[in-house]
């Protein structure tokens, strides 16, 4: 079983649809939770991160942990075409630099 | 905000040769640097962690001798792939994190895509 489990997708939906991206842990010693953003052939770039449970918004997205379900969720407010790229979450535990990431979900925002 | 550089972003190079990735902190100084692999339509792997001026830890599985990765500075991380093959072809990431950064605080690379001919 995989440390963090992600669905792939493709995940389509109208733009402005509201999104829900979502991943599961096993982990219980994962403390900081972060969603990266990756368009084609490029690195991921930082949307999100969230230190333990609670929800956490910065403009059109929403950032959700769940620790006693080991769930976390990014939603996307007023989906865009230009939102279309691979949604991968990460996590790790309190000391460790290193990242643990889900194997990313792929959206698209049809105009 | 911080950037992390990555050289070259694309890279062909024939079967048996070696072939140097190299990663830099460009406005910060990064004890420690990650390097990991994406294979297309999959998640990243981390295949070691590199920290300033010591040894770098590789993951399981990964080959010390085919993956050679030096961290010399603290903005200079370079991973040295050895007697590539063609299975070596993939997209290679580094991120940083440095020193009295938070703990979210790591930025990625741009990625080297290699392929091995």
């Amino acid at each position: 079983q995989k440390e963090v489990e992600q669905d792939p997708g493709p995940l389509s939906v109208p733009e402005g649809a509201i999104v829900s991206l979502n991943c599961t842990y096993s982990n219980s010693a994962f403390q900081y939770f972060m969603w990266y953003r990756q368009y084609s052939r490029k690195g991921p770039e930082l949307l999100m991160y969230t230190y333990s449970s609670g929800n956490k918004e910065d403009g059109r997205f929403t950032a959700q942990v769940d620790k006693s379900s080991k769930y976390i969720s990014l939603f996307i407010r007023d989906s865009q075409p230009s939102d279309s790229a691979t949604y991968l979450c990460a996590m790790k535990g309190m000391g460790r630099r290193a990242l643990t990431f889900g194997s990313g979900t792929r959206l698209q925002v049809q105009p | 905000g911080a950037v992390v550089s990555q050289h070259p972003s694309r890279v062909i190079c024939k079967s048996g040769t070696s072939v140097k990735i190299e990663c830099r902190s460009l406005d910060f100084q990064a004890t420690t640097m990650f390097w990991y692999r994406q294979f297309p339509k999959q998640s990243l792997m981390l295949m070691a962690t590199s920290n300033e001026g010591s040894k770098a830890t590789y993951e399981q599985g990964v080959e010390k001798d085919k993956f050679l990765i030096n961290h010399a500075s603290l903005t200079l991380s370079t991973l040295t792939v050895t007697s590539a093959h063609p299975e070596d072809s993939s997209f290679y990431i580094c991120s940083a994190s440095f020193a009295g950064g938070f703990e979210n605080t790591i930025y990625f690379g741009e990625g080297s895509w290699l392929t091995v001919v």
